[in-house]
């Protein structure tokens, strides 16, 4: 089976700072992993992917991720946070070895930036 | 206009009436999706369709009814609605393959009274 948790329900950071979104997951083999945003009102949109290869993925808007197998992590980084990237997040995982088209999703986590 | 779209965008209906979610998308992906977002809940996969006449039931099916005769479109009927069918209603779409990414529309706010 696989599942992803994102332990954190908000993120509270100041504009400037780094920001960190977590997502740890758990699956039979080796995962594919995905990171969504979801601004107000909108649907989801793709923001990077794990697959193979370089553990750290860099994707749309600035942000970027680290995949840790040890940890079975996949944490969603920011350098220096906008308030513009104030959303909601979410995390979500395949299972390569189940072979499935059907990804879980995390609960998401609202990232809210303070000017 | 190229992508995924949703009709309505918004919908109030009142219990036990049916109602019908349109989902269209330009890319011919495979798959399709239908989730609902509920606080606290986050996203939850309805049902999904691998093809055109090919659907599954997902997560939360009950209540709910699909069809796919044509590879764009991939309608959701609620046919008799609850007022626990009030969600946001999530289409989407990816190629076939386990590492594609999942494209969404912009979601139908439906409020059952």
């Amino acid at each position: 089976a696989q599942s992803v948790a994102q332990p954190e329900d908000q993120v509270n950071v100041a504009e400037g700072n780094p920001l960190t979104v977590k997502c740890t997951y758990s699956v039979s083999g080796n995962p594919y992993l995905f990171w969504y945003v979801q601004y107000p009102n909108r649907g989801l949109q793709f923001l990077l992917k794990y697959i193979t290869g370089d553990n750290l993925v860099k994707g749309s808007y600035g942000f970027e991720a680290e995949f840790n197998k040890s940890q079975t992590s996949f944490h969603l980084k920011k350098p220096s946070a906008l308030v513009s990237d104030s959303a909601l997040y979410f995390c979500a995982v395949r299972d390569i070895i189940m072979g499935s088209y059907i990804p879980t999703f995390g609960r998401g986590t609202s990232l809210i930036v303070h000017p | 206009d190229a992508g995924i779209t949703q009709s309505p965008r918004y919908k109030i209906t009142e219990t036990g009436r049916q109602v019908t979610l349109m989902c269209h998308q330009t890319w011919s992906h495979s798959y399709m999706f239908w989730y609902r977002q509920d606080l606290g809940h986050g996203l939850r996969l309805i049902y999904y369709s691998a093809a055109a006449d090919i659907t599954d039931k997902g997560e939360v099916p009950d209540g709910y009814v699909v069809s796919r005769s044509k590879t764009e479109n991939f309608p959701l009927t609620l046919e008799s609605a609850t007022r626990s069918q009030t969600s946001v209603y999530f289409c989407a779409s990816s190629e076939a393959g386990t590492a594609n990414t999942q494209y969404f529309g912009p979601g139908t706010r439906l409020t059952v009274l």
